[in-house]
């Protein structure tokens, strides 16, 4: 595998499912982040993580719920979600240090559902 | 605030030149980036543009001018398969955080 990888593809939950997104990257990167797409809406941050640590939650609402046990992994925890919730789930990867300027690279994002 | 402004949509012919421009006012900046996002697919880094003027990739252009907040992607000779989203997005600082366009969707028609 190569790049930054996403599992689920596509996810549909109930409104009272407890599911979990996937991400992994191959690239040696030290940073990851979470990004919700919604329809002809700008990309949005949610989380970022660096050196596994999160240094940044963007007034994400505590049903999603971050975890990054190592550098190359980063999974949402998704409970008791609502419909509007809905979107384009995307994960990336960059190289904060030593520079903290680097390109983020993208995976291919979990398609999720809320019904 | 922050704000970034992109057109929605934009058309063009195969084989011509099209130029999508974003407009930016955001609390920090240490550099632009565009990328190209295909339908369901992930978005994919095009350019970075940190000084002023031009940057050159192969068909595809970036310009930026940091006292005007402006940048531009030219997209030269284009083909059927540049029709896709093109975000701007601007770093406004630490750890490397990007605040995004909505994105402009360009369709090339033969």
């Amino acid at each position: 595998e190569t790049g930054v990888t996403q599992t689920p593809r596509h996810l549909v939950m109930g409104m009272t499912n407890k599911k979990s997104l996937k991400c992994e990257q191959h690239l040696g990167h030290n940073a990851m982040y979470w990004y919700k797409q919604s329809a002809k809406k700008p990309l949005e941050l949610m989380f970022v993580y660096s050196l596994e640590e999160r240094v940044e939650n963007n007034s994400v609402p505590s049903r999603f719920s971050p975890e990054c046990p190592n550098s190359s992994h980063l999974f949402l925890h998704l409970h008791t979600l609502q419909p509007e919730d809905s979107a384009l789930y995307l994960c990336a990867s960059s190289q904060e240090y030593p520079r903290g300027t680097d390109t983020q690279y993208f995976g291919p994002g979990t398609r999720l559902t809320v019904l | 605030g922050q704000n970034i402004d992109q057109p929605t949509e934009m058309t063009a012919t195969e084989g011509a030149i099209v130029q999508i421009n974003c407009t930016y006012q955001t609390s920090g900046f240490n550099g632009l980036f565009w990328y190209q996002q295909h339908a369901g697919e992930a978005p994919t880094f095009l350019s970075y543009n940190v000084l002023d003027g031009l940057e050159e990739k192969g068909r595809f252009s970036s310009f930026l001018s940091r006292s005007k907040g402006y940048s531009y992607l030219l997209l030269k000779e284009l083909q059927m398969k540049d029709s896709a989203s093109y975000l701007c997005a601007v770093q406004e600082g630490g750890y490397n955080k990007l605040i995004f366009g909505a994105g402009t969707r360009l369709a090339v028609h033969p």
